[in-house]
């Protein structure tokens, strides 16, 4: 039971294009959103984070959107750089539910 | 700041034998996970404590694995007997309130069952 969904596992971008990863989840109760990015050997960092109440939340590159009638979120970097190559999980919580991760998307940037 | 700390990183065991993990969260964090992540896969919940006590164990495979939290600070998680299957990265979390809030991670434990 796939509750958040990530369905692309990779992504390549040039350096100081635009990267967006998108997120689906189905739980209607999820009132919290958290994106975590991940180097290889090392554990998620968190990135950047939106409550339901909002549609957008921007930290410098970085920018969470929020669309809960469609149940989606998605990241945007922008620009992207070399060092913004990482696995980026998206997960959910909220509504009692401990927070699920989705599966990960795996971001190339090229230089 | 410290953050959460791991040990070992990694473990390559038999199948059928047993293994324990240690976390050391950061400090004044009162939430502690630990995570199971299988390759291609997120992070899943095995446990939950809210200072010393468990707050979610449902996904936790309590024939085979234990988790304790002494004194509300470190924690061991053990697997006993290990499975194929049960290979793994492992990763601690901490945070300072259970809900709505991110999460700080370890670098996990990668375990290996042969």
């Amino acid at each position: 039971d796939q509750q958040v969904k990530q369905n692309s596992p990779s992504l390549s971008v040039q350096e100081g294009r635009i990267s967006i990863l998108n997120c689906d989840y189905t739980n209607s109760m999820f009132d919290y959103f958290l994106w975590y990015k991940k180097y290889p050997a090392e554990g998620p960092t968190f990135l950047i984070s939106i409550s339901s109440i909002k549609d957008k939340n921007e930290d410098g590159r970085f920018t969470v959107f929020l669309n809960k009638s469609a149940k989606h979120l998605s990241l945007h970097i922008v620009p992207s750089q070399p060092g913004d190559s990482a696995v980026y999980f998206c997960a959910a919580a909220g509504g009692g539910f401990k927070t699920i991760f989705g599966a990960g998307t795996r971001l190339f940037v090229k230089a | 700041e410290a953050g959460v700390a791991q040990s070992p990183r990694y473990k390559i065991i038999e199948k059928r034998q047993s293994v324990a993990f240690w976390c050391n969260p950061i400090s004044g964090h009162a939430t502690l996970y630990w995570y199971q992540q299988i390759l291609g896969q997120g992070p899943k919940l095995l446990i939950q404590f809210q200072n010393n006590g468990v707050v979610d164990d449902s996904q936790l495979p309590k024939d085979r694995f234990s988790a304790e939290r002494l004194k509300g600070v470190d924690s061991t998680l053990k697997i006993q007997p290990a499975k194929l299957e049960d290979s793994a990265v492992y990763l601690c979390a901490s945070s300072l309130v259970p809900l709505n809030t991110e999460a700080f991670f370890g670098q996990g434990t990668r375990l290996t069952v042969v």
